[in-house]
């Protein structure tokens, strides 16, 4: 464990949904990203918040999908109108400025019927 | 942009051998390189960081080592365990993006 929390652990929805994610970090950490990780592959890059302000988004978050850390602790990642390519595992980091060693969370594996 | 890449994609090897990992990117100007363990189905567990100024870190059975100049980084493992089994990915960030790019990854398997 290592202290960076996701919920839900997996989700079905049927394409055309909306899903919403959650993150929750370390405590001490202020930077949050998130990934995406189909099979086979490495995680990609999607967003990156520090504190509150999100500062960098990946080519890959389209306007269906948003992000959120409103008050610089846990942070939402939404995805609207559901598509069958959106299924992946979404994987949330922390990392603090003075390290920068990125830890994980467990994912949410998303599955689009 | 930044390409990292790992060979082999896949290895098995028997329990006890001492066996190395391969990590290559083409984009020497990186900030710090993390090798990462990941499970079936499970997140990604951090093994080791390296700073830019550095050229290895050990923990306990592992060991990393970093030639940014010729874009290279090497995770040796010691004395290999069944419970070694896992796919192992390496990332890189540079300066001027927080992001990590990542390598498919290797997935290894020790056998008893």
């Amino acid at each position: 464990d290592t202290g960076v929390s996701q919920d839900p652990r997996h989700k079905i929805t049927k394409r055309g949904q909306n899903v919403t994610f959650r993150c929750d970090p370390i405590s001490e950490h202020n930077r949050l990203y998130w990934y995406r990780q189909t099979l086979g592959q490495g995680p990609e890059f999607l967003t990156y918040f520090q504190n509150e302000a999100q500062l960098e988004k990946s080519r890959l978050l389209s306007d269906r999908f948003s992000a959120e850390r409103p008050k610089g602790s846990f942070s939402t990642l939404e995805i609207q109108r559901t598509e069958q390519g959106d299924s992946a595992m979404y994987l949330c980091a922390t990392d603090s400025l003075s390290r920068r060693e990125q830890f994980f969370g467990p994912g949410t594996r998303l599955t689009v019927l | 942009k930044q390409e990292v890449t790992q060979i082999p994609a896949a290895l098995s090897v028997p329990e006890g051998e001492n066996l190395v990992l391969n990590c290559s990117f083409t984009d020497s100007a990186i900030y710090n390189l993390q090798w990462f363990r990941q499970d079936p189905g499970k997140g990604l567990t951090s093994l080791l960081l390296i700073q830019s100024s550095q050229r290895e870190q050990t923990s306990g059975r592992l060991n990393a080592s970093l030639d940014k100049s010729s874009g290279r980084s090497t995770l040796y493992i010691a004395a290999s365990q069944p419970g070694d089994s896992a796919t192992y990915l390496c990332a890189t960030s540079q300066g001027g993006s927080e992001k990590l790019v990542f390598g498919k990854g290797t997935k290894l398997t020790v056998n008893p």
